[in-house]
């Protein structure tokens, strides 16, 4: 059973748009919730991440948007560039002992 | 990068042959992770450690062994290889407050 299910799948956005990925969550355990970025045949770099006290965090051009009660987060990319594209990944950890990740999205930003 | 190396980068096996995989970290971290990847299903963990010789199973366990003998390194064991752990293995560490997670460069594994 997946412990953080991730949409969509893949993710075409025009330069300059709002590229959105959305991310829910079962276990009201999870105390911890990072979005990693990957490029093709590099390992995931941790880009921004969130703790459940707080619904928002900004960082550039990066937003966690996060509903305690829906068990929901989100990472909202503003202004998306073509540099963005990448696969990007929730994930979600209990006292940060364990990650459970979501399946990925594949973003393609257009020129 | 946190000062994480995977050894090797690359390697083709066949069925039924033990293969060990070595991640290595320069920093002194105490929690240390492997993940195997695959398409479709993202990252799943295979075994993690938070010292020497402490160590616990992940979610997909089944098949593989791992050591801490030292803090620096850690190693993961196909005991015998089977064409289902075809994949892309990833050492991970986390930071001291154990609220960041850093990820080595990957082992593309073959095994035929």
């Amino acid at each position: 059973q997946q412990q953080v299910k991730q949409s969509p799948q893949s993710l075409i956005v025009q330069k300059g748009g709002i590229s959105i990925i959305n991310c829910a969550y079962e276990n009201t355990a999870f105390d911890y919730f990072p979005w990693y970025q990957q490029f093709p045949g590099k390992g995931p770099a941790l880009l921004i991440a969130i703790r459940p006290d707080v619904s928002e965090k900004k960082e550039g051009r990066f937003t966690i948007s996060f509903n305690k009660s829906a068990k929901q987060f989100s990472l909202h990319i503003m202004d998306s560039q073509p540099g963005d594209s990448a696969t990007y990944f929730c994930a979600a950890s209990n006292n940060f002992n364990k990650f459970y990740f979501g399946s990925g999205t594949k973003l393609n930003v257009k020129p | 990068d946190a000062g994480i190396t995977q050894s090797p980068r690359h390697k083709v096996t066949e069925t039924g042959t033990p293969v060990t995989l070595r991640c290595h970290q320069t920093e002194n971290h105490r929690y240390m992770y492997w993940y195997r990847q695959d398409p479709g299903h993202g990252l799943r963990l295979i075994h993690y450690s938070y010292g020497v010789k402490d160590t616990d199973k992940g979610e997909v366990s089944d098949g593989y062994s791992v050591s801490r003998s030292k803090t620096e390194d850690f190693l993961l064991t196909l005991e015998s290889a089977t064409s289902s752990q075809t994949s892309v293995y990833f050492c991970a560490i986390t930071t001291s407050g154990r609220d960041e997670q850093y990820f080595g460069p990957g082992t593309r594994l073959t095994v035929t």
